[in-house]
């Protein structure tokens, strides 16, 4: 699977969007880009995925660029509760996911 | 509906004690993962499985083994624990195909002194 590149943190207004990038230079043609949070201790939580094409549901935007190298998760209106460790994950299957450090996201009031 | 349960949430070993770490599902998904996660850091696959009856390794499977008797239940076991096997354990479980995100259990606490 091919490897991400995350900020290790960003901080951010409540109420503002969130705009977390994901390098991914050598993600290869079958490969997806999942989007997982972690609040505290809690179990992940699965946000998103793509392939190519931009996706957008309930909890976020997922913008994917033409050449598939980078990608961002956008959170629209982010609250306190935004507030966790978001992984950006490539994966050509969704029973194998590699996790790395993540970016931590800090909402502030 | 349950989603993905961990048994038990925290547990406290010695070293060379054996345990198994419990992990039901009731979405009858089937694929399930075992995952840790050491202070800091990223989760690590321990073991996998695609369906009951098939299990492969992880990225650090030493010192721990699986089954996959039923498509519900996934089981965790340390033979012989070891302080470097403290950390925090995460199941979970997914459908086949890419549409679909894992989810994933509370977890089970584990220190090994």
């Amino acid at each position: 699977d091919a490897k991400t590149t995350q900020p290790p943190s960003m901080d951010c207004a409540e109420g503002r969007a969130a705009n977390l990038p994901c390098n991914h230079s050598t993600i290869s043609g079958n490969e997806y880009v999942y989007w997982y949070r972690q609040i505290h201790s809690q179990g992940p939580q699965y946000i998103i995925h793509g392939l190519k094409n931009n996706e957008t549901n309930e909890m976020a935007s997922l913008i994917i660029t033409e050449d598939r190298k980078s990608s961002t998760l956008i959170l629209p209106h982010a609250t306190l509760r935004d507030t966790a460790v978001y992984y950006c994950i490539v994966g050509g299957s969704n029973y194998k996911l590699t996790f790395g450090k993540g970016t931590l996201l800090t909402v502030n009031p | 509906n349950a989603g993905v349960t961990q048994t038990p949430k925290f547990q406290v070993l010695k070293t060379g004690q054996s345990m198994t770490l419990q992990c039901a599902q009731d979405m009858n998904h089937e694929y399930m993962s075992w995952y840790r996660q050491d202070p800091g850091m990223g989760l690590r696959l321990i073991h996998y499985s695609v369906g009951a009856g098939i299990t492969d390794q992880g990225e650090v499977p030493n010192g721990y083994n699986v089954s996959r008797s039923t498509t519900e239940d996934f089981p965790l076991r340390l033979l012989s624990a070891a302080p470097s096997q403290t950390s925090v354990y995460f199941c979970a479980s997914s459908s086949p195909g890419a549409g679909s995100g894992y989810t994933f259990g509370s977890g089970t606490r584990l220190t090994v002194v």
